[in-house]
């Protein structure tokens, strides 16, 4: 089944301690994706790449970071958390092109203590 | 910035064709037309694209403009499952940005 698999689904964790959440897809897309969703904000984009050892800041990248090495796999980094970026993650990814449409995981939601 | 606008809620009864507006007066040539939705705190889902004409698909019809300057989103037959923030974006070969959206809320 062709799908965006993100992990984990909830994590609870504190103040400056690095965490890493994974990204997947089995699709074969170039294009991979991180945005965050808060309440009031919607849905607002972290990072893109568009493709293996290329990514770009987003509307929103101070505090994250990311890494392509394979195509398949996107994972967003926090090397030191703060309570403002509790919020619920969302990876996506696309093949390239304008009429392209976007594939979504299931989410993470953080919460930094 | 989100170049698009949209009401902010929307009610429709259930059984009937829900018919969501979306303005996009300062589209460029190359860019599509796309709606997504998004129930509750689920990811984004992919309803429906196009470029200069109508489509249609097993979710919903698009119906752009022939200025392509607004669209109209249709889903025929609502149901209760069809409560979500429907999203109304624009996009050439560029990051998906997306808008505050339109709550549908689908009543029995």
């Amino acid at each position: 089944e062709a799908q965006v698999t993100q992990n984990p689904r909830y994590l609870i964790t504190v103040t400056g301690k690095k965490l890493t959440v994974t990204c997947s897809q089995n699709m074969n897309h170039e294009y991979m994706s991180w945005y965050r969703q808060d309440p009031g904000l919607g849905l607002r984009q972290i990072y893109y790449s568009m493709n293996v050892e290329v990514t770009d800041k987003g509307d929103v990248p101070e505090g994250y970071k990311v890494s392509r090495k394979e195509k398949r796999n996107f994972p967003l980094i926090l090397e030191s958390p703060s309570p403002n970026q509790t919020s619920l993650y969302f990876c996506a990814s696309r093949l390239q092109g304008a009429g392209e449409k976007l594939f979504f995981g299931s989410g993470t939601q953080l919460s930094v203590l | 910035d989100a170049k698009t606008t949209q009401p902010t809620s929307m009610d429709c009864a259930e059984g009937r064709a829900a018919n969501l507006p979306c303005n996009h007066s300062t589209i460029s040539g190359n860019e599509y037309v796309y709606w997504y939705r998004q129930i509750h705190s689920q990811g984004p889902q992919y309803i429906i694209h196009g470029l200069k004409n109508n489509e249609t698909n097993e979710m919903a019809s698009l119906i752009i403009t022939e200025d392509r300057k607004s669209s109209t989103l249709i889903l025929p037959h609502a149901t209760l499952r069809d409560t979500a923030v429907y999203y109304c974006i624009v996009r050439g070969n560029t990051p998906l940005v997306f808008g505050k959206g339109t709550r549908l809320s689908v009543i029995a």
